[in-house]
């Protein structure tokens, strides 16, 4: 398996709480990338990395930032969450024109 | 809007058929499409790539095919068995960035 662990896995928070979820990897892999998974709407692209510093928006992006000063590391925050944020929330990372490899997901449930 | 659709979103066969599900898109231009495997509680695992410029890609037991033409991609699991079980998502990659583009998935189940 890629070297790509998510924290923490499983969380519960209150309405307006600021949240972070990190992504680690292992692999050195140039491309990060952070997904939201909910029924009937398949994994749609939150943020993602091409770089150390260097991101940028994905589909449903409003309401989410995220910060990459280690090729490691890949957080996002939810700075005030919603109950709209509750889901699944997948790491990927990816070298190249390959495939993605993806985290084992974060389960968020927003109160 | 750009649209990524797959057959059903559940699909039922017998154990030794031919499953086959359909990715068509609207509104892209794909460099490439995938297909992932996902089974519940887990992060989505790839199984397959094929390119613009490819009519077909086997790998073991999976054949992809890939129409630009139509803007469709089947995925043929042959001889399936139980362990097939699972969630099939297609993917495309844009040929203008690095964003990947998710279907909702179909999922699949062999019966013995």
């Amino acid at each position: 398996d890629a070297g790509i662990t998510q924290s923490p896995r499983h969380k519960v928070t209150e309405t307006g709480t600021p949240v972070t979820l990190r992504c680690h990897q292992t692999e050195n892999h140039r491309y990060m990338y952070w997904y939201r998974q909910d029924p009937g709407h398949g994994l749609r692209l939150i943020h993602y990395s091409y770089g150390v510093k260097d991101t940028d928006k994905g589909e449903v992006s409003d309401g989410y930032s995220v910060s990459r000063s280690k090729t490691e590391d890949f957080l996002l925050t939810l700075e005030s969450a919603t109950s709209s944020q509750t889901s699944v929330y997948f790491c990927a990372i990816r070298e190249a024109d390959t495939e993605q490899f993806f985290g084992p997901g974060t389960r968020l449930t927003v109160l | 809007s750009q649209k990524i659709e797959q057959n059903s979103e559940a699909l039922n066969i017998q154990e030794g058929k031919t499953a086959t599900l359909t990715c068509n898109y609207t509104n892209y231009s794909p460099a490439y499409l995938q297909w992932y495997r996902q089974d519940p509680g887990r992060g989505p695992v790839f199984l397959l790539l094929i390119r613009e410029n490819e009519k077909e890609k086997r790998k073991e037991r999976l054949k992809v095919t890939f129409d630009t033409t139509l803007k469709q991609s089947l995925f043929h699991i042959t001889a399936s068995q139980p362990a097939d079980s699972a969630t099939y998502l297609c993917a495309l990659r844009s040929n203008t960035g690095n964003q990947f583009y998710f279907g909702t998935g179909t999922s699949l189940t062999v019966i013995p």
